[in-house]
């Protein structure tokens, strides 16, 4: 099986930095997702992590451990538009594509 | 670039009643899933698909069927609609790395 546990709320400063943890217990890795989704749209691809260490877009950093099940996601300079929810995702391995999500993790961004 | 396309966008339907949730993509992706998710929580994988003619079950399939009779066609299938089906649905299709979505259909059952 596989649980993928985030938090359910943040709140920060606009201007600050956040990160947002997922920690995952699966029975096969092939790959972990972050997408953010504003509240009455579809999800949109952030970052993608299939080997361990920090890979960086912009703003936005996410960090992957797999012996330690655990990845975040670092939001850099917030922007009030950056108040969403962050979705934490795991793809299964082999070929079954089977591509399963956190609760996620409702971040809103203060003045 | 159509990308992944949903029809219908709002959907309400009376119990026991049936429908077909469409979704299409036009990127040639060989998996494609199909998501629920209920206010304030997160996606929930319903059924999923690794191509034509495969398809198998998520964690929440119960009231669902599915088919893949071409690569770029995945319906979801509702035969006798309850009210615990209410929610947002997302189709969302991807090749070897990130998943595209669908703008979803709201559906409610009354």
């Amino acid at each position: 099986g596989q649980n993928i546990d985030q938090p359910t709320e943040m709140t920060a400063t606009e201007g600050a930095i956040v990160q947002i943890n997922c920690t995952y217990q699966t029975s096969g890795f092939n790959g972990l997702f972050w997408y953010q989704q504003h509240a009455g749209e579809a999800p949109t691809f952030l970052s993608y992590n299939v080997l361990d260490g920090l890979e960086e877009k912009g703003r936005f950093s996410s960090f992957l451990s797999r012996s330690k099940g655990y990845s975040y996601l670092l939001l850099k300079e917030l922007q009030m538009k950056d108040s969403a929810s962050y979705l934490c995702a795991v793809r299964d391995n082999g070929n079954t594509g089977k591509l399963i999500f956190g609760q996620g993790t409702t971040l809103q961004v203060k003045p | 670039n159509a990308g992944v396309t949903q029809t219908p966008k709002f959907r309400i339907l009376k119990i026991g009643q049936s429908m077909t949730l469409q979704c299409a993509q036009d990127m040639n992706h060989n998996y494609m899933y199909w998501y629920r998710q209920d206010p304030g929580m997160g996606l929930k994988l319903i059924y999923y698909s690794v191509g034509a003619g495969i398809t198998d079950k998520g964690e929440v399939p119960n009231g669902y069927n599915v088919s893949r009779s071409t690569t770029e066609d995945f319906p979801l299938r509702l035969e006798l609609a309850a009210p615990s089906q209410t929610s947002v649905y997302f189709c969302a299709s991807s090749a070897d790395a990130e998943a595209f979505f669908g703008q979803g259909t709201r559906l409610t059952v009354v």
